[in-house]
């Protein structure tokens, strides 16, 4: 079963770097995931997709501060130089024959 | 630019059906497949279905087969998400999203959709 795990909650300083991480199920360490941003009382909006070798082509007008990187069956979504505005809830997703898959989010915290 | 635009919030009792509207512009309508996906409040995203605007051909979550319906109307570009037999755990934002490939690349603004009697 195709599955996505990430953690609840993370927290980084403001100007600091955080890496959130989102791992595949067993059989599947070989799937691409895409990472969206979800800023309070917003939709989401697609940050990048990213391949098993951390290869990773960001969405329209995504800043450099945010980069993608992978091993195994974890996948990773680097902010550095956090702002204000970086917090947010932070969603994985990935697709399957027919399906398609979120993880349960990460709220990130800046402090 | 690409933008995905949605009808807006819907109230509605148990037992009713709602339909809500996915317009996109800037792009060829029948290139991407459209996705559903719903968000309780406080909640995470969970996916409903997609279709494929060219051939009209859709796929289903499990958890909502035989409840959603998802249609589109190609003069006009715009996708529809029709959910019947509603329910009080029904009372979400509901998002179209275009995919490209795999991933949903661009997302409507959301509709909220209220079930109450």
């Amino acid at each position: 079963q195709l599955v996505l795990t990430q953690s609840p909650s993370a927290s980084a300083s403001l100007g600091a770097s955080v890496k959130l991480t989102c791992t595949l199920s067993s059989g599947h360490s070989s799937y691409a995931i895409a990472w969206h941003q979800q800023q309070p009382e917003k939709g989401p909006r697609y940050l990048m997709k990213l391949n098993s070798d951390g290869s990773h082509s960001k969405g329209d007008g995504i800043p450099d501060r945010f980069s993608g990187s992978s091993s195994g069956a974890e996948r990773y979504l680097t902010i550095s130089s956090l702002q204000s505005e970086d917090e947010a809830d932070y969603y994985c997703q990935t697709w399957g024959t027919g399906i398609k898959v979120f993880g349960g989010g990460t709220k990130l915290t800046v402090l | 630019q690409v933008q995905l635009v949605q009808s807006g919030a819907e109230v509605k009792k148990p037992g009713a059906s709602v339909k809500v509207s996915c317009k996109a512009s800037g792009y060829t309508f029948t290139s991407y497949d459209i996705n559903w996906v719903r968000q309780a409040t406080g909640q995470g995203l969970e996916w409903m279905g997609w279709m494929n605007p060219n051939s009209g051909n859709t796929g289903y979550a499990q958890k909502f087969q035989g409840r959603v319906t998802m249609t589109r109307n190609t003069s006009i570009s715009t996708a529809y998400m029709e959910l019947s037999s509603l329910r009080s755990e029904d009372t979400a934002v509901y998002y179209c999203a275009r995919a490209s490939g795999g991933p949903f690349d661009y997302w409507g603004q959301g509709t909220l959709v209220t079930v109450s009697s």
